[in-house]
């Protein structure tokens, strides 16, 4: 497709289940990011690629946070035991040439809620 | 570490009133600062950018925004604000590869 593309956009979750949300990148994008935006509130880092290798994790905020790119295109980030904290929207960046451009293209995110 | 401040979470114009949103930086290396717009339901879109090139940056739609290292500043700007305006910004910095730090935001509203 032509831009970036996450699904689910909607997901609700009951506390302690394992979600999994998926990003498919702009074709060609060697850089992936994702970010957690809280309800009224920037975006927040969790995770970087840069194709397959995961270079910052810094962000993520919990060991219950997983994200991986095996083949260098699709992402996954993987939640367990969801919490009633980890309702957020969840976005996913890419870029071509991130360290010369800067220029990230952003996904619509996908909405997570933990009952 | 880099790290903007936005002041004012909401901001209202009228509509062809000028626009102002305020974003100041904080950064131990040069940094790259950029703007970002979010409609509701949609992702972020990238405005503008500033990479150390010329300090008056121009974007889409009519804004624009100046680099200000005296005041370690970036606002945004527009001389005419439309309805279509109304959005969320984002002022973003980074100085590093690996991580886009962002303010939280200004929801600004535009009336007749």
């Amino acid at each position: 497709g032509a831009g970036v593309s996450q699904s689910p956009r909607y997901k609700v979750a009951k506390r302690g289940q394992d979600v999994a949300l998926r990003c498919d990148p702009i074709s060609g994008h060697v850089s992936l990011f994702w970010y957690q935006q809280a309800l009224g509130q920037g975006p927040e880092f969790l995770t970087y690629f840069q194709n397959e290798a995961q270079l910052d994790k810094s962000g993520l905020p919990s060991d219950r946070f997983f994200a991986e790119r095996p083949e260098g295109s699709v992402s996954t980030l993987k939640i367990q035991r969801t919490q009633q904290e980890d309702s957020a929207v969840y976005l996913c960046a890419s870029s071509r040439d991130w360290m010369n451009t800067g220029e990230l293209f952003f996904g619509e995110g996908s909405r997570l809620t933990v009952l | 570490a880099q790290s903007v401040t936005q002041l004012g979470s909401h901001v209202s114009v009228s509509e062809g009133a000028l626009v102002l949103l305020r974003c100041n930086y904080s950064s131990s290396v040069p940094p790259y600062l950029f703007w970002y717009v979010q409609y509701p339901n949609q992702g972020l879109q990238l405005l503008l950018k500033y990479t150390s090139a010329a300090t008056l940056v121009k974007g889409i739609n009519g804004f624009e925004a100046e680099f200000k290292k005296s005041e370690t500043s970036f606002h945004l700007t527009k001389p005419s604000a439309h309805m279509s305006d109304a959005a969320e910004y984002f002022c973003a910095v980074t100085g590093t590869a690996s991580k886009l730090t962002f303010g939280t935001g200004t929801r600004l509203q535009v009336t007749l």
